[in-house]
């Protein structure tokens, strides 16, 4: 079994509405968490982290997590066409140095 | 601001052969991260080391070795190249176990 799963995708969108992003993960001592874009033929960049239980907004872009049902999402309001990208999620395992991705949810916003 | 710089960005190999992907970073980063891409598997995550002096197994090490040489550097190596390992690599660093990480540029790596 992966450590980390997201929605497979494609995903597409259109122009002003909302993406939603979903990701689970395996291990329930899992701390920290971090939502990552990537572009085509680009390296990731960090687009949020969050570490507590609740939604952490930035600008456009909140992250949902609920670690008792061990998921954690990523909602893109007001879907712009520069937010087309891979998104990829992040766990950091406790006691442990290791960051683990899931495979990348690939979304298009369609002007 | 070189932040994490990879080389090479561009590598053909034949099978059978052997080379070292580069990798450093210039912040003061404890930990440092290789992984390798390929479409539609995310970042599968080859060898780390959380700090100076230790290196540890991820997913997929099988065909690869690492050397953390020096707290910036940290290195790749293939000892035989092989089809398979047609990539692209990454290499990442991060200050702690809890902050997030910062990627290098990537190299595309082919074995024909």
């Amino acid at each position: 079994q992966k450590e980390v799963e997201q929605n497979s995708g494609p995903l597409s969108v259109p122009e002003g509405a909302i993406a939603s992003l979903n990701c689970t993960y395996s291990d329930r001592g899992s701390q920290s968490f971090f939502w990552y874009r990537q572009y085509s033929g680009k390296s990731p960049e960090l687009i949020m982290f969050i570490y507590s239980n609740g939604d952490k907004e930035d600008g456009r872009f909140t992250a949902q997590l609920n670690k008792a049902s061990q998921y954690v999402s990523l909602l893109i309001r007001d879907s712009q066409p520069s937010d087309s990208a891979t998104y990829l999620c992040a766990v950091n395992y406790p006691n442990d140095y290791k960051l683990s991705f899931g495979a990348g949810t690939t979304v298009t916003v369609r002007a | 601001n070189a932040g994490v710089t990879q080389t090479p960005k561009f590598q053909v190999l034949k099978t059978g052969q052997s080379m070292t992907l580069q990798c450093a970073q210039d912040m003061n980063h404890n930990s440092m991260y290789w992984y390798r891409q390929d479409p539609g598997m995310g970042l599968r995550l080859i060898y780390y080391s959380a700090s100076e002096g230790t290196t540890d197994k991820g997913e997929v090490p099988n065909g690869y070795n690492v050397s953390r040489l020096n707290k910036r550097e940290f290195s790749l190596r293939l000892e035989s190249a092989a089809p398979s390992q047609t990539s692209v690599y990454f290499c990442a660093s991060r200050r702690t176990g809890n902050t997030e990480a910062f990627f290098g540029q990537g190299t595309r790596l082919t074995v024909v």
